[in-house]
């Protein structure tokens, strides 16, 4: 069986600083990667994903994400955050392509103070 | 679209009483999927539905949990008798099979006292 280790569980930052969320996974068989935000008393929407191809990935919102196999890691990152980010952000993986059913990290919470 | 929509969005209710989650997915969608949100054990898959069968239950955590989707536009997920242990925010997603993205409703904060 897959899962999904997010390694902070909370991330401060100032705004307009740089961010990093960890995310590592595990899997015997290839993977597809997902990052989703939660903003505060709303259901998760996508930020970007990992399916093929380049293992650089953009998203929404000016995040983005890399795919290691070699270090089975699927790290977000976003240059310059804004206050409006704060939020909390979910790794996910999926192994079936017929439903991309999917098993999620326990999240981060970014928060970004002024 | 108006995405997938929940209700309640908030439930209170007391120990050993029924709650029934309501779920309508977007319209086209054939899969749809409930999941259970808590501090503890984060977001879990508890069941999905392809085509209004239900595929994968081995999420469900008792018996006590049912899920319904009696056709392709309205889905259930039914606790009785609830505990407090139930506490959570449940999800409900959809998309289309074989689609990579899920599309969330709002939730619903269940609180079992």
């Amino acid at each position: 069986a897959q899962s999904v280790t997010q390694l902070d569980s909370q991330v401060p930052v100032f705004e307009e600083a740089p961010v990093e969320l960890r995310c590592n996974y595990s899997s015997s068989v290839s993977v597809y990667l997902f990052w989703y935000v939660q903003y505060p008393n709303q259901g998760l929407q996508l930020l970007l994903k990992y399916l093929s191809g380049s293992t650089l990935v953009k998203g929404i919102n000016g995040f983005e994400a890399e795919f290691n196999k070699s270090q089975t890691s699927f790290h977000l990152r976003k240059p310059s955050v804004h206050i409006s980010d704060t939020a909390e952000y979910f790794c996910a993986v999926s192994v079936d392509r017929s439903n991309y059913k999917l098993t999620f990290g326990k999240g981060t919470l970014l928060t970004v103070n002024p | 679209d108006a995405g997938v929509i929940q209700s309640p969005r908030h439930e209170v209710t007391e120990m050993g009483q029924e709650v029934t989650l309501r779920c309508k997915p977007i319209s086209g969608h054939n899969s749809l999927f409930w999941y259970r949100q808590t501090m503890m054990r984060g977001l879990e898959l508890l069941i999905y539905f392809n085509n209004n069968v239900p595929i994968d239950d081995s999420g469900m955590p008792e018996d006590r949990f049912s899920a319904k989707m009696p056709n392709a536009s309205f889905s259930t997920l039914k606790i009785q008798p609830s505990e407090p242990r139930d506490s959570a925010v449940y999800f409900c997603a959809s998309n289309t099979p074989g689609e990579d993205t899920q599309y969330f409703g709002p939730g619903t904060r269940l609180t079992v006292l």
